[in-house]
């Protein structure tokens, strides 16, 4: 079946360090691919998404790129902030059906 | 942008009770509403897809008896937990489906914290 792999967590940045948090996927087809992020005590919140190869897409700062090739889709950021501080989900959609969510990373950003 | 509601936000119940989540999707109609729940520091696991007018479609593992998930109408789905117990404490999460046209998105409800004592 489908699913999503992300890096290991936790990442610990000091404030203004480059991101990556890595994300590969396994579907058939050509899912959509999410990053969603949770703060502390909250639901999830869209971050960012792509549907189709070589889309890139890009919210307060962040980035990722539908890499078909790789499979991939890893977030970005050039200056992390303490308030980035949270939990990133990579996730991809498969014609509409249920979502398949990787198992989270952890960020803690320092001042 | 579509807004996926849950209430309440915050449950605490006695061993025993039962629970009753609700899901609305406040500006679109939904035929197709998931349930989700996520344990301390997981991933998010997909418990049930519900569909207006029919059954809900379980995932294997989860006790259909135990979860109760009813979509009424094309902007409400409910998830009621009978017979709470404490491992039944965590975070659940709907989410619902919007088609428009050749396009679609799942939209997020904020959670709910279900507590069992």
């Amino acid at each position: 079946g489908d699913s999503v792999t992300q890096m290991e967590g936790p990442v610990t940045l000091s404030e203004e360090a480059f991101l990556t948090i890595n994300c590969t996927y396994t579907a058939t087809g050509y899912p959509s691919l999410f990053w969603y992020v949770q703060y502390p005590g909250e639901g999830l919140q869209l971050l960012l998404k792509a549907t189709k190869a070589d889309d890139k897409g890009s919210n307060k700062g962040f980035e990722a790129t539908y890499r078909k090739e790789t499979t991939s889709f890893h977030l970005e950021k050039g200056s992390v902030q303490v308030s980035d501080s949270a939990v990133y989900f990579c996730a991809l959609d498969n014609y509409g059906q249920n979502f398949v969510f990787g198992p989270g990373t952890r960020l803690s950003v320092l001042p | 942008g579509a807004v996926v509601s849950q209430h309440p936000s915050r449950v605490i119940c006695k061993s025993g009770t039962s629970v009753k989540i609700e899901c609305r999707s406040l500006d679109f109609q939904a035929t197709t509403m998931f349930w989700y729940r996520q344990f301390p520091k997981q991933s998010l696991m997909l418990m049930a897809t519900s569909n207006e007018g029919s059954k809900a479609t379980y995932e294997q593992g989860v006790e259909k008896d135990k979860f109760l998930i009813n979509h009424a109408s094309l902007t409400l789905s409910t998830l009621t937990v009978t017979s709470a117990h404490p491992e039944d404490s965590s975070f659940y999460i709907c989410s619902a489906f919007r088609r428009q046209g050749a396009q679609h998105e799942q939209y997020f409800g904020p959670g709910t914290r279900l507590t069992v004592t």
